[in-house]
């Protein structure tokens, strides 16, 4: 079975710049998880939707980031303008259900010159 | 609030077991769980386990829960080299929307 799909793999990109990570969870699971990882502050919880719906976003950072899940297989994290401390890694997960084990995806390493 | 802790770093030689400690806050979290993340990758569900068990082992894999002391751990009999990698425990946070709380994760190295 395929896991999370993430991409890109890698972005790097000029400040001031929109990007927009995508997602592609597990067929079958109901929620999706955004997380965003620096040698700072770890593994942080960004936003979690379930069943398409926006759940808890407390853990986004800025208004500059917003997410969206227009459809159960799809989903995006978008930053706009992008800032150099927005570089880290943007891990997406997801489980069948909101307190069953996540998986996750490999990753995007994000990069803000 | 919610809080993860782990060590930072464990050395073991190839052959022996390794002991992954971690202490958690919330006592009424339902499943926590062990993650590994090797350089450049994602995180691997490893194993987890549920809040009504003390064990669970699964080949070379024994996690101890010990719910009085919200303390967590994970061993790993017969250590490889391609167990290296950093370990993270998590916990379902309390609001139980399925939020993981992390700790900051322990680096293994496996010495040949």
């Amino acid at each position: 079975d395929a896991g999370v799909i993430q991409s890109p793999r890698h972005e790097v990109t000029e400040m001031g710049q929109e990007v927009t990570l995508r997602c592609k969870p597990i067929s079958g699971h109901n929620s999706l998880f955004w997380y965003r990882q620096t040698m700072m502050r770890g593994l942080e919880l960004l936003i979690y939707f379930n069943n398409n719906v926006p759940i808890d976003d407390s853990g986004m950072p800025e208004d500059r980031f917003s997410a969206k899940m227009p459809n159960a297989s799809f989903s995006t994290l978008k930053i706009q303008p992008s800032e150099p401390r927005d570089s880290a890694v943007y891990f997406c997960a997801s489980s069948p259900f909101p307190n069953q084990p996540q998986h996750f995806g490999d990753g995007t390493r994000l990069s803000i010159l | 609030g919610e809080d993860v802790e782990q060590s930072l770093f464990l050395s073991v030689r190839e052959g022996d077991s390794s002991v992954i400690n971690c202490t958690y806050t919330d006592s009424s979290s339902t499943y926590l769980y062990w993650y590994k993340q090797e350089p450049g990758a994602g995180l691997q569900l490893l194993t987890y386990i549920f809040s009504n068990m003390d064990m669970k082992q699964d080949q070379r894999l024994t996690v101890l829960l010990n719910k009085k002391d919200k303390h967590l751990s994970l061993r790993i009999a017969d250590t490889q080299t391609g167990d290296s990698a950093i370990y993270f425990c998590a916990e379902v946070g309390s609001s139980n929307t399925g939020k993981l709380i992390f700790g900051q994760g322990t680096t293994l190295q496996v010495k040949p």
